[in-house]
């Protein structure tokens, strides 16, 4: 069955630097765009990055535009999300998804706090 | 970017009831919408793809429907495993962008 397990999650200080892992199985990785998702503590969904199926095209929200990056190894089916310069508002269960039918296939969500 | 409007914010109905549930894009997004069901302490599920398709093993009282700016999920017959709250999202052009979400609860 399709299976994604994030990782890496934790507690960090303001402008430290954390990298979520997304293990997937189940399914032919290399062939599904992965998204990333977080909600910070009782609010709603927002989306935050893509990469695409090439590993080429990505994408971000423009709050973590040139401080969160996204990248994929198709070699272990996973996908990365790299968090630099991170502040306060960052502080979110981070998910990643699949986008099959709309985003049919979700982690189990890591929990990021950043915090002094 | 694209803004997604969901309307209301907060819906409070019975057992039974039909609800609906509206959701406005700021810019023509053909059917490019997705709804997604989220229960307290879980992860998100989705119902509905590409504005009316319904994802398999859902319930048939979910629907959705629209195109262009103007989108509506539309729950029939609700079940007290409903009570939950509805986001829609955009699958048209990134950023992604999801509704602020609708919170179902029980009147």
């Amino acid at each position: 069955q399709v299976q994604l397990v994030e990782s890496g999650g934790g507690v960090v200080q303001p402008g430290r630097s954390l990298r979520l892992s997304c293990a997937a199985s189940g399914f032919t990785f290399r062939t599904y765009g992965i998204h990333w998702v977080r909600q910070a503590p009782g609010k709603g969904l927002e989306w935050v990055a893509v990469i695409l199926s090439d590993g080429i095209n990505e994408y971000y929200t423009d709050s973590v535009k040139g401080r969160f990056a996204v990248s994929r190894d198709n070699s272990k089916n996973t996908a990365y999300l790299q968090m630099n310069s991170l502040r306060p508002e960052d502080t979110a269960v981070y998910y990643c998804a699949r986008f099959g039918a709309g985003l049919d296939n979700w982690g189990q969500g890591a929990l990021v706090t950043v915090s002094s | 970017d694209i803004q997604m409007t969901q309307s209301p914010s907060s819906l409070s109905a019975s057992v039974g009831d039909t609800v609906t549930i509206n959701c406005q894009a700021s810019q023509s997004i053909n059917t490019y919408v997705n709804w997604y069901q989220q229960k307290p302490g879980t992860v998100p599920k989705v119902l509905i793809y590409a504005a009316f398709n319904l994802q398999s093993g859902v319930p048939s009282r979910f629907s959705g429907s629209g195109s262009g700016t103007d989108f509506t999920l539309t729950i029939s017959s609700l079940q007290p495993e409903d009570f939950a709250t509805y986001y829609c999202q955009q699958s048209h052009s990134p950023p992604y962008t999801f509704g602020q979400g609708t919170k179902l609860e029980i009147k």
